[in-house]
């Protein structure tokens, strides 16, 4: 089945650094990925969508210049929270599909768990 | 706009049935997609309804109702390892999923 693997898992870092969030698709090649970010006991909100080669859209709300997206090659976006906050402290999930249809489900990556101290 | 309800919480107990509903009101609709998740983990995928019907899947059904902006997830035989959040996402307009917040489901023994 669809893999998608995010690295790390798990980081801790002090306020004003940044931290580099990878999403990769193993075994398929995705033109897109979503980025997502849950509160604690909340449910997924969509951050921006990841495009191979184009700029990310952003949803309202989100800063795209404190968290930019690169999506360099078809199996690799990355996400990174600059000059990180405790108000950052979150955790970040990517998605993917292989293929191009809609009809078929997002495949999640495990997830970071980001602290900002 | 955009809404997609579901109950915050819902208990059972083991062997029961339980049906987790999700009430959506979105600009457009290309599909609901139900997904479970454990507390630190990712998402899974459960289910996907695009037509109007019931869709089963062992011991998960999940149904839609386009008319009414409703589906349900329906869990069989519950066990202790399907407490977890249930998560319902409409695929609005053909790329990402909008998730509800989710409903909390404890089965007890």
């Amino acid at each position: 089945g669809a893999v998608v693997s995010q690295h790390p898992s798990r980081v801790i870092c002090k306020s004003g650094t940044s931290v580099k969030i990878e999403c990769r698709s193993l075994d398929f090649q995705a033109t897109t990925m979503f980025w997502y970010r849950q509160f604690p006991k909340k449910s997924l909100m969509l951050m921006a969508t990841s495009n191979e080669g184009s700029k990310a859209t952003y949803e309202q709300g989100v800063e795209k210049d404190k968290f930019l997206i690169n999506h360099a090659s078809l199996t690799l976006s990355t996400l990174t929270v600059t000059s990180a906050h405790p108000e950052d402290s979150s955790f970040y999930i990517c998605s993917a599909r292989p293929g191009t249809s809609y009809n078929s489900p997002l495949h999640f990556g495990n997830g970071t768990r980001l602290t900002v101290t | 706009g955009q809404n997609i309800d579901q109950p915050t919480e819902m208990t059972a107990t083991e062997g029961a049935i339980v049906q987790i509903n999700c009430t959506y009101q979105t600009s457009g609709f290309n599909g609901l997609f139900w997904y479970q998740q454990h507390a630190g983990e990712a998402p899974t995928f459960l289910s996907y309804n695009v037509l109007d019907g019931l869709e089963e899947k062992g011991r998960f059904s999940s149904f839609l109702s386009r008319s009414k902006g409703y589906s349900y997830l329906l869990l069989k035989e519950l066990q202790m390892k399907d407490s977890a959040s249930y998560l319902c996402a409409v695929n609005q307009a053909g790329t990402a999923l909008i998730f509800g917040k989710g409903t909390t489901l404890s089965v007890s023994s």
